[in-house]
Protein backbone atom coordinates (compact mmCIF):
# COMPACT_ATOMS: atom_id res chain seq x y z
CA UNK A 1 0.00 0.00 0.00
CA UNK A 2 1.79 2.93 -1.41
CA UNK A 3 0.46 5.94 -0.24
CA UNK A 4 3.10 8.52 -1.55
CA UNK A 5 4.45 7.50 -5.11
CA UNK A 6 6.67 8.91 -7.56
CA UNK A 7 6.44 7.40 -10.63
CA UNK A 8 9.36 8.60 -12.47
CA UNK A 9 12.44 6.77 -10.79
CA UNK A 10 14.60 9.29 -12.86
CA UNK A 11 14.68 12.17 -14.75
CA UNK A 12 17.34 14.15 -16.94
CA UNK A 13 17.25 18.32 -17.68
CA UNK A 14 19.67 20.34 -19.30
CA UNK A 15 21.53 23.07 -17.38
CA UNK A 16 19.70 26.08 -17.30
CA UNK A 17 15.96 24.15 -18.07
CA UNK A 18 13.58 24.04 -15.88
CA UNK A 19 13.27 20.61 -13.42
CA UNK A 20 9.69 19.21 -12.87
CA UNK A 21 9.79 16.76 -10.13
CA UNK A 22 5.73 14.86 -9.62
CA UNK A 23 4.78 12.91 -6.44
CA UNK A 24 1.35 11.48 -6.19
CA UNK A 25 -0.69 10.58 -2.95
CA UNK A 26 -3.84 8.55 -2.02
CA UNK A 27 -4.49 9.46 1.88
CA UNK A 28 -6.33 12.54 1.83
CA UNK A 29 -5.74 13.54 5.43
CA UNK A 30 -2.05 14.06 4.85
CA UNK A 31 -1.91 17.80 5.41
CA UNK A 32 1.57 18.84 5.18
CA UNK A 33 4.31 17.54 2.28
CA UNK A 34 7.84 18.29 2.09
CA UNK A 35 10.84 17.33 -0.90
CA UNK A 36 14.00 16.12 0.45
CA UNK A 37 17.16 16.10 -1.43
CA UNK A 38 20.08 13.18 -1.32
CA UNK A 39 23.13 12.78 -2.34
CA UNK A 40 25.06 9.43 -2.68
CA UNK A 41 26.57 8.44 0.56
CA UNK A 42 24.29 10.99 2.88
CA UNK A 43 21.60 11.63 4.61
CA UNK A 44 18.56 13.48 3.04
CA UNK A 45 18.29 17.12 3.22
CA UNK A 46 15.12 19.18 3.88
CA UNK A 47 14.45 21.24 0.85
CA UNK A 48 11.02 22.98 0.80
CA UNK A 49 7.64 22.39 2.29
CA UNK A 50 4.23 23.19 1.49
CA UNK A 51 0.86 22.97 4.08
CA UNK A 52 -2.14 21.60 2.76
CA UNK A 53 -4.15 24.99 3.34
CA UNK A 54 -1.72 26.44 0.68
CA UNK A 55 -1.18 25.49 -3.36
CA UNK A 56 2.38 26.89 -3.89
CA UNK A 57 5.51 27.82 -1.78
CA UNK A 58 8.44 29.29 -3.51
CA UNK A 59 12.04 29.58 -1.95
CA UNK A 60 14.32 31.30 -4.29
CA UNK A 61 14.94 28.31 -7.14
CA UNK A 62 12.64 25.82 -6.02
CA UNK A 63 8.74 26.40 -5.98
CA UNK A 64 6.12 23.23 -4.34
CA UNK A 65 2.74 23.09 -6.31
CA UNK A 66 -0.19 21.10 -4.48
CA UNK A 67 -3.25 20.38 -6.31
CA UNK A 68 -5.52 18.94 -3.78
CA UNK A 69 -8.00 17.60 -5.92
CA UNK A 70 -5.94 15.50 -7.39
CA UNK A 71 -4.03 15.00 -4.63
CA UNK A 72 -0.40 15.95 -6.43
CA UNK A 73 2.31 17.94 -5.81
CA UNK A 74 5.34 18.94 -7.49
CA UNK A 75 8.80 20.79 -6.79
CA UNK A 76 10.01 23.14 -9.81
CA UNK A 77 13.77 23.50 -10.03
CA UNK A 78 14.83 27.01 -12.33
CA UNK A 79 17.07 27.04 -13.72
CA UNK A 80 18.59 23.64 -12.99
CA UNK A 81 22.35 23.58 -11.69
CA UNK A 82 24.60 20.55 -12.19
CA UNK A 83 24.84 20.94 -7.89
CA UNK A 84 21.39 20.17 -8.42
CA UNK A 85 21.56 16.19 -9.71
CA UNK A 86 20.63 14.27 -6.68
CA UNK A 87 17.62 11.95 -5.83
CA UNK A 88 14.58 13.87 -4.77
CA UNK A 89 12.19 12.35 -2.34
CA UNK A 90 8.72 13.65 -1.37
CA UNK A 91 7.01 12.66 1.79
CA UNK A 92 3.95 13.35 3.65
CA UNK A 93 2.33 13.64 6.87
CA UNK A 94 -1.14 13.79 8.43
CA UNK A 95 -0.93 16.23 12.21
CA UNK A 96 2.47 16.03 13.52
CA UNK A 97 2.93 12.27 12.88
CA UNK A 98 5.53 9.93 10.55
CA UNK A 99 6.25 11.00 7.51
CA UNK A 100 5.77 8.69 4.38
CA UNK A 101 8.19 8.58 1.90
CA UNK A 102 7.80 8.29 -2.05
CA UNK A 103 10.10 6.04 -3.97
CA UNK A 104 12.77 8.51 -4.78
CA UNK A 105 13.44 10.41 -8.02
CA UNK A 106 17.15 10.76 -9.64
CA UNK A 107 17.43 13.87 -11.40
CA UNK A 108 20.34 14.24 -13.86
CA UNK A 109 21.72 17.65 -14.67
CA UNK A 110 23.49 17.93 -18.42
CA UNK A 111 25.93 20.89 -18.62
CA UNK B 1 22.67 23.77 13.51
CA UNK B 2 20.84 20.43 14.19
CA UNK B 3 23.11 17.83 13.87
CA UNK B 4 22.78 13.85 13.77
CA UNK B 5 25.38 11.74 13.96
CA UNK B 6 25.43 7.77 13.52
CA UNK B 7 27.99 5.88 14.94
CA UNK B 8 29.18 4.28 11.86
CA UNK B 9 29.33 5.07 7.99
CA UNK B 10 30.15 1.84 7.01
CA UNK B 11 29.69 -1.63 8.19
CA UNK B 12 30.44 -5.22 7.32
CA UNK B 13 28.78 -8.04 9.51
CA UNK B 14 28.40 -11.90 9.20
CA UNK B 15 24.70 -13.70 8.85
CA UNK B 16 23.91 -13.83 12.28
CA UNK B 17 25.71 -11.39 14.14
CA UNK B 18 24.05 -9.01 16.46
CA UNK B 19 24.60 -5.68 14.94
CA UNK B 20 23.96 -2.26 16.91
CA UNK B 21 23.35 1.21 14.90
CA UNK B 22 23.72 4.04 17.14
CA UNK B 23 22.36 7.44 16.34
CA UNK B 24 22.28 10.73 18.68
CA UNK B 25 21.17 14.02 18.21
CA UNK B 26 21.72 17.50 19.98
CA UNK B 27 18.77 19.55 19.64
CA UNK B 28 16.84 18.08 22.75
CA UNK B 29 14.45 16.60 19.75
CA UNK B 30 11.37 14.48 21.31
CA UNK B 31 11.19 12.39 18.12
CA UNK B 32 13.61 10.11 16.59
CA UNK B 33 12.89 7.70 13.56
CA UNK B 34 15.01 4.81 12.09
CA UNK B 35 14.50 4.22 8.20
CA UNK B 36 16.34 1.96 5.45
CA UNK B 37 16.53 2.59 2.10
CA UNK B 38 16.66 0.52 -1.32
CA UNK B 39 16.91 1.47 -4.66
CA UNK B 40 13.22 1.86 -5.83
CA UNK B 41 11.43 1.41 -2.59
CA UNK B 42 12.01 4.86 -1.19
CA UNK B 43 12.79 5.48 3.12
CA UNK B 44 10.80 2.83 5.12
CA UNK B 45 10.33 3.11 8.61
CA UNK B 46 11.55 0.43 11.14
CA UNK B 47 10.83 2.00 14.26
CA UNK B 48 10.05 5.51 15.74
CA UNK B 49 10.42 6.77 19.41
CA UNK B 50 7.92 9.99 20.94
CA UNK B 51 10.47 9.84 24.19
CA UNK B 52 12.76 8.50 26.08
CA UNK B 53 11.80 4.51 27.04
CA UNK B 54 8.98 4.57 24.69
CA UNK B 55 8.67 3.29 20.41
CA UNK B 56 6.26 2.21 17.96
CA UNK B 57 6.91 0.12 15.30
CA UNK B 58 7.16 1.55 11.84
CA UNK B 59 6.01 -1.04 8.39
CA UNK B 60 9.19 -2.70 8.75
CA UNK B 61 9.53 -3.62 12.49
CA UNK B 62 10.47 -7.37 11.20
CA UNK B 63 13.81 -8.49 12.58
CA UNK B 64 14.90 -5.36 14.23
CA UNK B 65 14.30 -3.32 18.06
CA UNK B 66 15.33 -0.53 19.05
CA UNK B 67 16.22 1.02 22.46
CA UNK B 68 15.95 4.86 23.91
CA UNK B 69 17.16 4.96 27.19
CA UNK B 70 18.25 8.86 26.85
CA UNK B 71 16.20 11.76 24.65
CA UNK B 72 19.31 11.92 22.92
CA UNK B 73 20.19 8.55 21.62
CA UNK B 74 18.22 5.84 19.72
CA UNK B 75 19.61 2.28 18.95
CA UNK B 76 18.50 0.25 16.18
CA UNK B 77 19.41 -3.71 16.98
CA UNK B 78 19.48 -6.10 14.25
CA UNK B 79 18.79 -9.05 16.55
CA UNK B 80 20.68 -11.39 14.18
CA UNK B 81 21.86 -9.90 11.37
CA UNK B 82 20.64 -11.46 7.71
CA UNK B 83 21.80 -10.84 3.81
CA UNK B 84 18.49 -9.08 3.42
CA UNK B 85 19.13 -6.53 5.85
CA UNK B 86 22.26 -5.31 3.53
CA UNK B 87 20.94 -1.72 3.04
CA UNK B 88 21.09 2.24 3.95
CA UNK B 89 20.39 2.91 7.49
CA UNK B 90 18.97 6.34 8.07
CA UNK B 91 18.23 7.79 11.74
CA UNK B 92 16.02 10.78 11.85
CA UNK B 93 15.26 13.38 14.47
CA UNK B 94 12.78 16.27 15.25
CA UNK B 95 10.38 18.30 17.52
CA UNK B 96 6.71 18.15 17.32
CA UNK B 97 5.35 19.62 14.33
CA UNK B 98 8.44 20.44 12.82
CA UNK B 99 11.16 19.27 9.82
CA UNK B 100 12.50 15.88 10.41
CA UNK B 101 16.22 16.23 10.28
CA UNK B 102 18.65 12.70 9.02
CA UNK B 103 21.69 11.55 9.90
CA UNK B 104 24.72 10.77 7.09
CA UNK B 105 23.51 6.95 7.16
CA UNK B 106 25.09 3.62 7.96
CA UNK B 107 25.67 1.01 4.88
CA UNK B 108 25.26 -2.51 6.34
CA UNK B 109 26.88 -5.12 4.21
CA UNK B 110 25.73 -8.51 6.03
CA UNK B 111 27.77 -11.52 4.25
Amino acid sequence: DQQVKQNSPSLSVQEGRISILNCDYTNSMFDYFLWYKKYPAEGPTFLISISSIKDKNEDGRFTVFLNKSAKHLSLHIVPSQPGDSAVYFCAASQGAQKLVFGQGTRLTINP
Amino acid sequence: DVKVTQSSRYLVKRTGEKVFLECVQDMDHENMFWYRQDPGLGLRLIYFSYDVKMKEKGDIPEGYSVSREKKERFSLILESASTNQTSMYLCASKRLATTQYFGPGTRLLVL
